[in-house]
């Protein structure tokens, strides 16, 4: 089934440890997001990746590492784990249309991550 | 900046009676605005969009919204719902001249009762 895969799907992570979620997709989107949800606050941007090659910073972007090697792939590192970033964290992606971006994200199914 | 407030935590409502979610934005340029719905534990699910043209859009699962320029909303709604629509829905909204920044209300929890 088409979509994004992200793992893992839960983990719990002592502070000062290095972590990588990984996001697949297999629709050929040229544009990935990384969110993160927590209560209250909605859904916050991390990072983004409009082609493969590129990022860009958003809103909440301190801690946090990403990387654009090819289409599919998006990971996202901790680079030293703090409790502040317990959350759940979800991989999307959108598609271009007429060579514009449509906006119309897909979302994977999200990464819970505990840090203690 | 970009930004969007959904006012209400959460609505209840009975089942068969009309659900309205509410939503107002603010953009620097023109919009381009969006629901999504998240049931638990599973990652979000588009509804619909406006872009342009008639205020008035359809989306996924008998859902709709209005685009109100004057009033800077775009509220979403169900003519009858249903216990199935209970869920968390999210506005979204993007600048027409930020071409990939979606930003997000903090949600609003809906629950339908039998």
């Amino acid at each position: 089934i088409a979509g994004i895969t992200q793992a893992p799907t839960s983990q719990i992570l002592a502070a000062g440890r290095r972590m990588t979620l990984r996001c697949t997709q297999d629709m050929r989107h040229n544009a990935m997001y990384w969110y993160r949800q927590d209560l209250g606050l909605g859904l916050r941007l991390i990072h983004y990746s409009n082609t493969a090659g590129t990022t860009g910073k958003g809103e909440v972007p301190d801690g946090y590492s990403v990387s654009r090697a090819n289409t599919d792939d998006f990971p996202l590192t901790l680079a030293s784990a703090v409790p502040s970033q317990t959350s759940v964290y979800f991989c999307a992606s959108s598609r271009a249309s007429g060579g514009m971006n449509t906006g119309e994200l897909f979302f994977g199914e999200g990464s819970r991550l505990t840090v203690l | 900046a970009q930004s969007v407030a959904q006012p209400e935590d959460q609505v209840n409502v009975a089942e068969g009676n009309p659900l309205t979610v509410k939503c107002t934005y603010s953009v620097s340029g023109n919009p381009y605005l969006f629901w999504y719905v998240q049931y638990p534990n599973r990652g979000l699910q588009f509804l619909l969009k406006y872009i342009t043209g008639d205020n008035l859009v359809k989306g996924s699962y008998g859902f709709e919204a209005e685009f109100n320029k004057s009033q800077t909303s775009f509220h979403l709604k169900k003519p009858s719902a249903l216990v199935s629509d209970s869920a968390l829905y999210f506005c979204a909204v993007r600048d027409m001249g930020d071409d990939y920044k979606l930003s997000f209300g903090a949600g609003t929890t809906v629950t339908v009762r039998a």
